[in-house]
């Protein structure tokens, strides 16, 4: 079965500050993987996907099947990040198009 | 464009009682998941319907039920409410293809007295 694990339910960093926000996943085939973000009072956005390898508002992730992370950095996390982070798998295997999420990540940055 | 539309906004019903949520998908978007988020949780698949069929589900009994019309909008349909379904529920669209990005509406939040 599909399992995301997001181990921090809370995380406090001070503006200008490095941000990493973990993800570890549990799929035995190739998945595909994404970060969505809530910002307050708005509707859950994709912010991110591994097969883009895109870099959006200055974060990136990079997906390691050794470790099977998929971890989101920031190298300076800034006010504006504040939000709630959520790491999502999907199969990508013909036939699945359920999103599994983890339970998310709060991030607060500190002014 | 408004995006992925859900109504209502807010919603009490009382156990036993039966409740419809709808969705209009995004402007070119022709399949609609659905998702429940209990509090501190993150979104939990019910169903996705493309071609006005259920093509698949999640983990959710049978008293969760969906539709899907011509113009691609659908509605979620939950029976003989339990307490525990007191959640935000969520929809969202995509386009089959390739990419199938998931785009979310603001949800509806259901609370079951």
């Amino acid at each position: 079965a599909q399992r995301v694990t997001q181990p921090e339910k809370l995380l406090s960093v001070f503006k200008g500050a490095p941000v990493e926000l973990k993800c570890n996943y549990s799929y035995s085939g190739s998945p595909e993987l994404f970060w969505y973000v809530q910002y307050s009072r708005q509707r859950l956005q994709l912010l991110l996907r591994h097969i883009s390898r895109e870099s959006i508002k200055g974060f990136t992730a990079d997906l390691n099947k050794g470790e099977t992370s998929f971890h989101l950095k920031k190298p300076f996390a800034q006010e504006e990040d504040s939000a709630m982070y959520y790491c999502a798998l999907r199969y990508s295997g013909a036939g699945s198009y359920q999103l599994t999420f983890g339970k998310g990540t709060k991030l607060s940055v500190i002014p | 464009d408004a995006g992925v539309t859900q109504s209502p906004t807010h919603l009490i019903k009382t156990r036993g009682q039966q409740v419809t949520l709808r969705c209009s998908p995004k402007s070119g978007h022709d399949t609609v998941s659905w998702y429940q988020q209990a509090l501190g949780q993150g979104p939990q698949f019910i169903f996705q319907y493309y071609e006005e069929e259920e093509r698949q589900r999640g983990n959710f009994p049978d008293r969760f039920s969906g539709h899907q019309f011509p113009n691609y909008s659908s509605e979620l349909n939950v029976n003989a409410l339990l307490l525990g379904d007191s959640a935000l529920y969520l929809c969202a669209s995509s386009s089959r293809g390739w990419d199938e990005t998931q785009y979310f509406g603001p949800g509806t939040r259901l609370l079951v007295l």
